[in-house]
């Protein structure tokens, strides 16, 4: 079985612009977790997504936005970048996100903004 | 954001030696996680804990979720030198669904 995918892996922009990443979770998965990880504040929760709404929001600016397709595949955008996006992006699925499930990551998408 | 500490910040060890970490909460979890983390790499699951005192192993990796429901702990026997990496745990409170990480534990094993 396939693991979860995040695509592309590295991506550099600049300042103001904005950037689009994509996660395919494990076949069958229907929930998808963002997840920003910097050295500084470690794994932070951004949202959640579950057949294709936004179910949990952690507390980032509304820069930060994604959406879920009815494949399960999400997207997560962000809008005007400052430098402190800089970080790895992780993409986590579950079966239903619910209590006590196992959580799979992605490999991430590490974005440097310049 | 809220992360749960976890103890030692990073380790130096000796091959062959075992290694012990943990993970602390103010809040009541019902599930705990491990993962490890490769440099550039997502976090893998190491092992799952579902229930107080439980004890699980997945090779030389043996993890307990605590007593009081607020820790787990993480071991590791006779480390070798891929054991390199930070291991995180995450621990997931009733009522929610949302998964909250610690800080990590950066492991060095020395040959």
């Amino acid at each position: 079985k396939a693991g979860v995918t995040q695509t592309p892996r590295y991506l550099i922009k600049t300042r103001g612009q904005q950037v689009t990443l994509s996660c395919s979770p494990i076949s069958g998965h229907r929930s998808v977790s963002w997840y920003q990880q910097t050295p500084g504040q470690g794994l932070q929760f951004l949202f959640e997504y579950f057949s294709e709404t936004q179910r949990n929001k952690g507390n980032f600016p509304g820069r930060f936005s994604g959406r879920q397709f009815s494949n399960s595949r999400s997207e997560m955008n962000v809008s005007t970048l400052e430098l402190g996006d800089s970080a790895l992006y992780l993409c986590a699925s579950s079966l239903d996100g619910g209590a006590a499930e196992k959580l799979f990551f992605g490999s991430g998408t590490q974005l440097s903004v310049l | 954001g809220q992360q749960l500490n976890q103890s030692p910040q990073s380790m130096f060890i000796q091959e062959g030696e075992d290694v012990s970490m943990n993970c602390t909460s103010s809040s009541i979890f019902n599930t705990w996680l491990w993962y490890k983390q490769d440099p550039g790499e997502g976090p893998v699951l190491l092992i799952a804990l579902y229930k107080a005192g439980e004890l699980t192993s997945n090779g030389r990796l043996t993890a307990q979720f605590g007593i009081t429901r607020k820790d787990s702990f993480l071991n590791i026997s006779a480390s070798i030198p891929s054991d390199v990496g930070i291991y995180f745990c995450a621990g997931q409170a009733s009522g929610t669904y949302k998964y909250i990480f610690g800080t990590g534990t950066r492991l060095k094993v020395l040959a």
